[in-house]
């Protein structure tokens, strides 16, 4: 059993398009967030949701947004997609606060063109 | 190959040594940190965690060492397996007080020789 899986693993779309990717995790995790990974690897948080309330919103373009129907489930939607969009984006959850962004899936390959 | 171009910091050993990875954290008020591996085309994969409440830490084949005084946490791996090959992360939380956040470093490139 998968603890945190993404859909879809990977996704090529053209710019100006929408695009949604899909997180659930397993696990009974209290918390869960997404991650962008850039080209050069490195990794920032973009947001985090605790219990489906939105607790850290890092500064990121509006046209995304993070969509939590239960706290098992944390989908992430992007609107008109920008060449920049491109990277790899992860899902992870932890336990609580004290155990933060323990568990991560398998990441999300975006590709615009 | 996937590591062209990515410009992060390297390591590379012989199968049967034993590695040091280090990392550099910039926030005293930290008080939770981890290591994570992550392997080609997926995710990071938790290894080992540390309080600030210790100065060290083992694992199986892993070590973490915290000093808080210059603010350094290093991964040591024992015995250093082809299988290790991956970029390593240390993460810190407490940046700007929140629990619930993970600030990452940069990631080093280890690379195993058999």
């Amino acid at each position: 059993d998968t603890a945190v899986s993404q859909t879809p693993k990977y996704l090529v779309t053209q710019m100006g398009n929408d695009k949604s990717i899909k997180c659930e995790q397993n696990l009974g995790h209290d918390t869960m967030y997404w991650y962008k990974q850039d080209s050069k690897k490195f990794l920032k948080i973009m947001f985090s949701y605790n219990n489906k309330e939105l607790i850290i919103n890092e500064t990121v373009p509006n046209r995304f947004s993070p969509k939590s129907p239960d706290k098992a489930h944390l989908n992430l939607h992007i609107n008109s997609l920008e060449l920049g969009d491109s990277a790899v984006y992860f899902c992870a959850s932890s336990q609580d606060d004290r155990a933060p962004g323990a568990f991560f899936g398998q990441g999300t390959r975006l590709t615009v063109v | 190959g996937e590591s062209v171009g990515l410009h992060l910091p390297t390591l590379s050993v012989q199968e049967g040594d034993n590695s040091i990875i280090n990392c550099a954290y910039s926030n005293s008020a930290s008080d939770y940190f981890i290591w994570y591996k992550q392997e080609s085309g997926k995710g990071p994969q938790f290894i080992i965690d540390i309080r600030s409440n210790m100065d060290k830490r083992q694992g199986q084949r892993v070590t973490v060492l915290l000093n808080k005084t210059v603010k350094h946490l290093s991964l040591q791996i024992a015995a250093t397996q082809p299988g290790d090959s991956a970029v390593y992360f240390c993460a810190e939380n407490g940046s700007g007080g929140s629990n619930y956040k993970l600030t990452f470093g940069k990631g080093t490139l280890l690379t195993v020789n058999p």
